[in-house]
């Protein structure tokens, strides 16, 4: 069974500090992984995605996450926080092997970014 | 480029009414479309997935109910709301073969 874990219901951060929002995964092979962010009454927006090769991929919006094997985790690395970085966000991991499940999202982590 | 069309934006409806929230896809044939619902802006809870016309999956039993009649159209129904049935309802696809998923920009519902 495919599984997502986000510890942080809540991460605050001041601006211009660096951010970092974790994620930790359970599948059964090799793991497709994901990161969306929701602003107030909208949509999920991709923000990056980890399918093979290089551990560290760059999103959108100066994201970036680094797939760690070992530890199961995909955190989400941001160097300087912006005040419009605050939103909801979302990891997600899917196996690929698994034909066509759905993803499997975490609860999703807060962010809040302090001027 | 994929766009997914949710209508209507927001909805209240009174508590027995019936319920249908449409889901159109545009750019691409033959995605998976998927229904979620969230409350109070937390996580994401998969209601029903379809990976073709006709076929559709459930993921919670509940008084809600999905249909697929045509390829790029997902439709969310209920005979009868509940207060319980109050969410932020969002539409999914996954392009055939593909990794990930988009979302179209949500319905928001108030059952009163």
């Amino acid at each position: 069974a495919q599984s997502v874990a986000q510890p942080e219901d809540q991460v605050n951060v001041a601006e211009g500090n660096p951010l970092t929002v974790k994620c930790t995964y359970s599948v059964s092979g090799n793991p497709y992984l994901f990161w969306y962010v929701q602003y107030p009454n909208r949509g999920l927006q991709f923000l990056l995605k980890y399918i093979t090769g290089d551990n560290l991929v760059k999103g959108s919006y100066g994201f970036e996450a680094e797939f760690n094997k070992s530890q199961t985790s995909f955190h989400l690395k941001k160097p300087s926080a912006l005040v419009s970085d605050s939103a909801l966000y979302f990891c997600a991991v899917r196996d690929p092997n698994s034909g066509n499940t759905p993803l499997v999202f975490g609860k999703g982590t807060r962010l809040s970014v302090i001027a | 480029s994929q766009t997914i069309h949710q209508w209507p934006a927001t909805l209240v409806q009174p508590v027995g009414s019936p319920l249908s929230l449409e889901c159109t896809v545009e750019g691409t044939s033959n995605p998976n479309l998927y229904w979620y619902r969230q409350a109070a802006g937390r996580g994401l809870q998969l209601l029903f997935y379809s990976v073709g016309i006709g076929q559709i999956s459930s993921e919670v039993p509940q008084n809600l109910s999905a249909s697929r009649p045509q390829d790029r159209q997902f439709i969310l129904s209920s005979k009868k709301l509940l207060l319980s049935d109050s969410g932020f309802y969002l539409c999914a696809a996954r392009l055939a073969g593909g990794p990930f998923q988009f979302f179209g920009p949500g319905t928001r519902l108030t059952v009163l």
